[in-house]
Formats: C-alpha cells, sequence, structure tokens
C-alpha cells in the first residue's frame, strides 16, 4: 500500500495567521481526501480531491498528482481551526492515513 | 441517513468482557469500513464490506474481532474478550461505490478497556 507523510507534525498559529499543510505520498493515487479532528474527536471531511483545486471558504487545497503532492491552506485562521488534519490516499479500497498536523490557533 | 451514525458513543469494559459496536450508513452506500484509531494520529484499517458481503478483512485480528453487515440492519462490530490494548475509537465510514472511494466517517465509539 501506499505511504503517506504529512509535515509538519505541529503548527502553532496566532488567529488571522496563513498557513499551508503539505501530504506527501509515495504512489499515484486516484484519489486524496483531507480531514479535521476537532479536540471532540469528530473526524469531518475537508475535501475530496485526486488532483487539481478546489476552495471551501477559508479553506482550500491543491494536489498535484504527477508530483505526488497534496497542499492544505487555512487563510485567516480562527481558534476553531485547532484540531488535528489528516491526509489520507487509497490503498485498494482502504484508506491509509498520515500522521496528521497537530494545529493550534492561539486567540 | 445522510450521516454515517454509530452506537454508542462511548462503551466501557472490563477486560474480558464483550463489546460490541454499531454503525448505520449512510442511506444509498454500498461500501461500509472499519478502522481503529488507537493513538492519538494513528489510524488501523479493519474490515470492509460491500452490501453484506466482506470485501476486505485482511486489518482484522480474526482470533477475537468479527463483524458483519446484515440486510435492513446497522453493521457491526463484536470484540469477544476484550484486552487493554482494544482501548480506541472505532471509526465506521461509507462509499457510494469504491471506485469513487470518497469515504465519509462515523462521530467514532470510544471503546475503554479497564
Amino acid at each position: 500500500g501506499i505511504q503517506v507523510e504529512q509535515s509538519p507534525p505541529d503548527l502553532i498559529l496566532q488567529e488571522g495567521a496563513n498557513s499551508t499543510l503539505r501530504c506527501n505520498f509515495s504512489d499515484s493515487v486516484n484519489n486524496l481526501q483531507w480531514f479535521h479532528q476537532n479536540p471532540w474527536g469528530q473526524l469531518i471531511n475537508l475535501f475530496y480531491i485526486p488532483s487539481g483545486t478546489k476552495q471551501n471558504g477559508r479553506l482550500s487545497a491543491t494536489t498535484v498528482a504527477t508530483e505526488r503532492y497534496s497542499l492544505l491552506y487555512i487563510s485567516s485562521s480562527q481558534t476553531t481551526d485547532s484540531g488535528v488534519y489528516f491526509c489520507a490516499g487509497p490503498s485498494g479500497s482502504r484508506l491509509t492515513f498520515g500522521e496528521g498536523t497537530q494545529l493550534t490557533v492561539n486567540p | 441517513g445522510e450521516e454515517v451514525a454509530q452506537t454508542p458513543k462511548h462503551l466501557v469494559r472490563g477486560e474480558g468482557q464483550k463489546a460490541k459496536l454499531y454503525c448505520a450508513p449512510i442511506k444509498g452506500h454500498s461500501y461500509v469500513f472499519w478502522y481503529q484509531q488507537v493513538l492519538k494520529n494513528e489510524f488501523k484499517f479493519l474490515i470492509s464490506f460491500q452490501n453484506e458481503n466482506v470485501f476486505d478483512e485482511t486489518g482484522m485480528p480474526k482470533e477475537r474481532f468479527s463483524a458483519k453487515c446484515l440486510p435492513n440492519s446497522p453493521c457491526s462490530l463484536e470484540i469477544q474478550a476484550t484486552k487493554l490494548e482494544d482501548s480506541a475509537v472505532y471509526f465506521c465510514a461509507s462509499s457510494q461505490s469504491r471506485q469513487d472511494n470518497e469515504q465519509f466517517f462515523g462521530p467514532g465509539t470510544r471503546l475503554t478497556v479497564l
């Protein structure tokens, strides 16, 4: 199955700052998902993005499948953005998760 | 429904007791997946179903773990004789088709084995 690496492992921001999270994967993928796990443990779908760029409010994501990476952009961060951000790619039908980026946004 | 539902939210068992977790996939989704999140940032795939048929069970510890998806019933994951290391959050996910493979996750069941 594929290997998924995320960076940075930890990120601390002041409210209002922008950030970029990266996900590298070891093999070509036909889909990639980004999730936010909030402090209560809920896993929230952010993007399903096999390739190209998508935007949803202050969040956007870009996947460059040929170069095997995806980026998640968070603009004007808010304290509610805190939590762990995971990317996941397919190994067969199952998802293989990266180890996540722990984001803390301070007021 | 339009969300994956999981019950119970929390489950506490003494070591050696049985634990049973339930999952109702999104209506119209034919694939169901179970994942275990043991350490905070580590997800382990357990098993997947296509309708009521096991699709991939290569992640299942077969000695004590079993799972079913029966028609017109929630899917279930059962752990016989729980061990301390089974303490984890168990997530269920569903997807419309394997090829599409966008998976939607339920809120999880937190299992604590004492």
